[in-house]
Formats: C-alpha cells, sequence, structure tokens
C-alpha cells in the first residue's frame, strides 16, 4: 500500500534528551513536511522539504532539526533547545515541489510526551 | 497571521442535519482547501477550490468560495455519526509557500 509512514506512534523525552521521529513515504512524492498540533489548535510548519538535500524553516522550527537525504525520508529531531515539546507532530508529502495547488497527504502521527 | 479562521469552534447535530463551517481568510488566497480529522489521527484531504471559482461538490459535501469577503463555507448535508471529526480549512498563497492551517471546527454528530 502507498502512503505515509510515521514512527513510533507514541513517543517519551526526558529533560535534556533529544528525540527522532521518523518519517517515510512510498508515494514518490517531491516535497514533505512537518506540522506540530497542539490540542484544540491548528496545525504549525516547523519545517518542509521540497527536494532532496534541501529544506526551509516554517513558522516555529527553533528548536527543530530535519534532513532529507533521500526522498523518500524526512525525519525530524526534536532537540533539548525545545522547552515545550509535548504535541501530536504531523508529517505529510506532496506530489509536486511547487506546493500551491498540491493537497497534503499525512502520515497517522506521533504523540510526543515529556517523561 | 495569515492563518485561516474557522467558526464555529464547535458544532454538536443530530444525524440527518446538515453542518455549516465557516473559514475566513486576511489575504489573497490561489486556493483554499478542506481537510478532516478523526481524533488521534492524520489529516484526510477533502475538497479544494481554486480561487475563480465559486463552489464546489463532492459527495454530500459542498464548498463555496467568496474572495470578496474572504470566506469560504464548508457544507455537509444529511449528516452520520461517522462525519464526527474535526474540519480544517487551509489556504494556498499565490507563490511557492506551503499551506497555512486554521484551529478547525470539530464537529459531533448524534445519532
Amino acid at each position: 500500500d502507498g502512503g505515509i509512514t510515521q514512527s513510533p506512534k507514541y513517543l517519551f523525552r526526558k529533560e535534556g534528551q533529544n528525540v527522532t521521529l521518523s518519517c517515510e513515504q512510498n508515494l514518490n512524492h517531491d516535497a514533505m513536511y512537518w506540522y506540530r498540533q497542539d490540542p484544540g489548535q491548528g496545525l504549525r510548519l516547523i519545517y518542509y522539504s521540497q527536494i532532496v538535500n534541501d529544506f526551509q524553516k516554517g513558522d516555529i522550527a527553533e528548536g527543530y532539526s530535519v534532513s532529507r537525504e533521500k526522498k523518500e525520508s524526512f525525519p525530524l529531531t526534536v532537540t533539548s533547545a525545545q522547552k515545550n515539546p509535548t504535541a501530536f507532530y504531523l508529517c505529510a508529502s506532496t506530489l509536486g515541489a511547487a506546493t500551491t495547488n498540491e493537497k497534503l497527504f499525512f502520515g497517522s502521527g506521533t504523540q510526543l510526551s515529556v517523561l | 497571521s495569515q492563518q485561516g479562521e474557522e467558526d464555529p469552534q464547535a458544532l454538536s447535530i443530530q444525524e440527518g442535519e446538515n453542518a455549516t463551517m465557516n473559514c475566513s481568510y486576511k489575504t489573497s488566497i490561489n486556493n483554499l482547501q478542506w481537510y478532516r480529522q478523526n481524533s488521534g489521527r492524520g489529516l484526510v484531504h477533502l475538497i479544494l477550490i481554486r480561487s475563480n471559482e465559486r463552489e464546489k461538490h463532492s459527495g454530500r459535501l459542498r464548498v463555496t468560495l467568496d474572495t470578496s469577503k474572504k470566506s469560504s463555507s464548508l457544507l455537509i448535508t444529511a449528516s452520520r455519526a461517522a462525519d464526527t471529526a474535526s474540519y480544517f480549512c487551509a489556504t494556498a498563497f499565490s507563490g511557492n509557500t506551503p499551506l497555512v492551517f486554521g484551529k478547525g471546527t470539530r464537529l459531533s454528530v448524534i445519532a
């Protein structure tokens, strides 16, 4: 089945620890995105990548880092600099690199909590 | 913020009734999209309406766009309990920028 796979579904972070959220897609999509969702809130863009080995900051990039070494993979690292990391993290992709007029395909999300 | 704003924040209706959600935005858009999210899940794309379109239909969904008022509405007709979810509008501005999401409307359909 084609789609976007996020893992793990639940993740716990200790204070001062970096954690990495995985996102893999087999849709052959060019662009990939990371969004953060807080309870009762909309989605806020963390980072996005329109092509391999390139990525851009979104609205709330501080405390996060990404890499795009392969077309199908876009992992997100939540660093210790992110002081309020508890949230639901969503990975998405679009077929084309041009974001206008593209619809997003989403993974099923990772819930990150702080111990 | 360029974020769209949905109204109402929450809506509770009986099965069989129609549900209407509204979205307002601040600047000119290229297109507007509606997404659905079941609790604890990812979002699913429902419909895209371009700035030169006024209305689109998809099954029981009807979306309208009024660019002069910078607003859109999503109508779900003959609602079912399975329609219970959060619904988000997302706006695409001119240029190569990612979608910007609103805070969503939480719809509860009571059987």
